[in-house]
């Protein structure tokens, strides 16, 4: 099974600030990823997929880039509502697998 | 708009066989190019993708739980279902369905749409 890693697992920041997570895969999965934000209770919410597409209805403050075993989701202002965890999710291969989460806390 | 809702048993005793249903609504289950496939969340922990399921019966497990799932769907009530057999504490979680968009192939996409979830309690 293909492995994802994310980094760093809790991060703090403030309104405003730019804030970047880390998703590596074990192998290379091209362009295969999709990334989703979840609040406490809730499910999780489709942000990006095939790596870099917005998702409809998503602010164009979230943006994702990456190939191959390297990924990144990139909030370029972070707003209140944004305080969330993040999950990565590999389609490489019929067995799916999501990161470990990387939680997005108030500074 | 295509709506998921999970419905099933809140609290299951070990030994036995956790039984949810998702029930489909705004879209046929039989839509063509969807999967469907349930996903879970032990409380404090990551998402685990447990199996998915097409339309047509094809079903594709996480190895890790293969030996113990059953996934099926009935296309007539436009529901799929999941069997989780020989359940222990470890299997207490959030259960979640969701539909699978297989952009890259077989089984292999994102998930768009997700039921709210319901929590399974393994306790005796």
């Amino acid at each position: 099974d293909i492995q994802m890693t994310q980094s760093p697992s809790t991060l703090s920041a403030s309104v405003g600030d730019r804030v970047t997570i880390t998703c590596r895969a074990s192998q290379s999965i091209s362009i295969w990823l999709a990334w989703y934000q979840q609040k406490p209770g809730k499910a999780p919410k489709l942000l990006i997929y095939r790596a870099s597409s917005l998702e409809s209805g998503v602010p164009s403050r979230f943006s994702g880039s990456g190939s191959g075993t390297e990924f990144t989701l990139t909030i370029s202002s972070l707003q209140p509502d944004d305080f969330a965890t993040y999950y990565c999710q590999h389609y490489d291969s019929y067995s799916l697998t999501f990161g470990g989460g990387t939680r997005v806390e108030i500074k | 708009q295509l709506q998921l809702q999970e419905a099933g048993p809140g609290l299951v005793k070990p030994s036995e066989t956790l039984s949810l249903t998702c029930a489909v609504s705004g879209s046929s289950i039989s839509r063509d190019g969807y999967y469907w496939g349930w996903i879970r969340q032990p409380p404090g922990k990551g998402l685990e993708w447990i199996g998915s399921i097409h339309y047509t019966g094809s079903t594709y497990y996480n190895p890790s739980l293969k030996s113990r799932a059953t996934i099926f769907v009935d296309t007539s009530k436009d529901q799929f279902s999941l069997r989780l057999r020989s359940v222990t504490a470890a299997d207490t979680a959030m259960y979640y369905c969701a539909s699978l968009v297989p952009v890259a192939g077989v089984n292999r996409g994102y998930f768009d749409h997700w039921g709210q979830g319901t929590l399974v309690t393994v306790s005796s």
